[in-house]
């Protein structure tokens, strides 16, 4: 079958770095895709890893090993915005898209 | 200018009657999909189309039918609404039917059903 895992929570103070991994046992690999989602709100686009290595843009960096079916997001000088959960994806050999459950992320002053 | 949007916000109705969710984006994206969140915030995805022509059916009761008039929309009609029903369904739409872009998602419609 087909897998990704995330943590279902965490928690970080304001100003901070927090690391959320992913890991995936999928059908093939053709992409990885974070997604932030605040309560309440839609799923917005954050980043997408096809090949191995860091994706640096902004506050946030996304990185990707193939071989090791893992993931993880970033987020530096965190700020109470922040809080929302966090998706990740994985495009399998069919084009599918596969869904974590989501890391809710919840920040403290 | 919203990108993605679905009308109604919020539908509460009695079960077994018959609701549709209305999808439209303005972003000239040729493929447009249905998901379904429910209480563990967990996405699944119910249908995609690609130009108007369906392309993944999952396995989603018979209960539900998308329709596709034209690309820019996509709507969603369930009939005899059941308890189960009950969750957050989102539109979106993305630009490649390989699921290689990115998703835009329309805000939401939470359905309830007493």
């Amino acid at each position: 079958g087909q897998n990704i895992d995330q943590p279902t929570e965490m928690t970080a103070t304001e100003g901070a770095i927090v690391q959320i991994n992913c890991t995936y046992q999928t059908s093939g690999f053709n992409g990885l895709f974070w997604y932030q989602q605040h309560a309440g709100e839609a799923p917005t686009f954050l980043s997408y890893n096809v090949l191995d290595g860091l994706e640096e843009k902004g506050r946030f960096s996304s990185f990707l090993s193939r071989s090791k079916g893992y993931s993880y997001l970033l987020l530096k000088e965190l700020q109470m915005k922040d809080s929302a959960s966090y998706l990740c994806a994985v495009i399998d050999s069919n084009y599918q898209l596969i869904w974590g459950a989501g890391t809710k992320l919840i920040i403290k002053p | 200018d919203t990108a993605v949007s679905q009308t109604p916000k919020y539908l509460v109705t009695q079960m077994g009657n018959d609701k549709s969710i209305k999808c439209e984006q303005n972003l000239g994206h040729d493929t447009m999909y249905w998901y379904k969140q429910d209480s563990k915030k967990f996405l699944k995805i119910m249908f995609s189309y690609n130009n108007k022509e369906l392309i993944i059916n999952e396995t989603v009761p018979n209960r539900f039918s998308p329709k596709s008039p034209d690309k820019a929309h996509l709507n969603l009609h369930i009939n005899s609404l059941e308890l189960g029903d009950s969750a957050v369904y989102f539109c979106a739409s993305s630009q490649a039917v390989e699921g290689t872009s990115p998703l835009h998602f329309g805000n939401g419609t939470r359905l309830t059903v007493t």
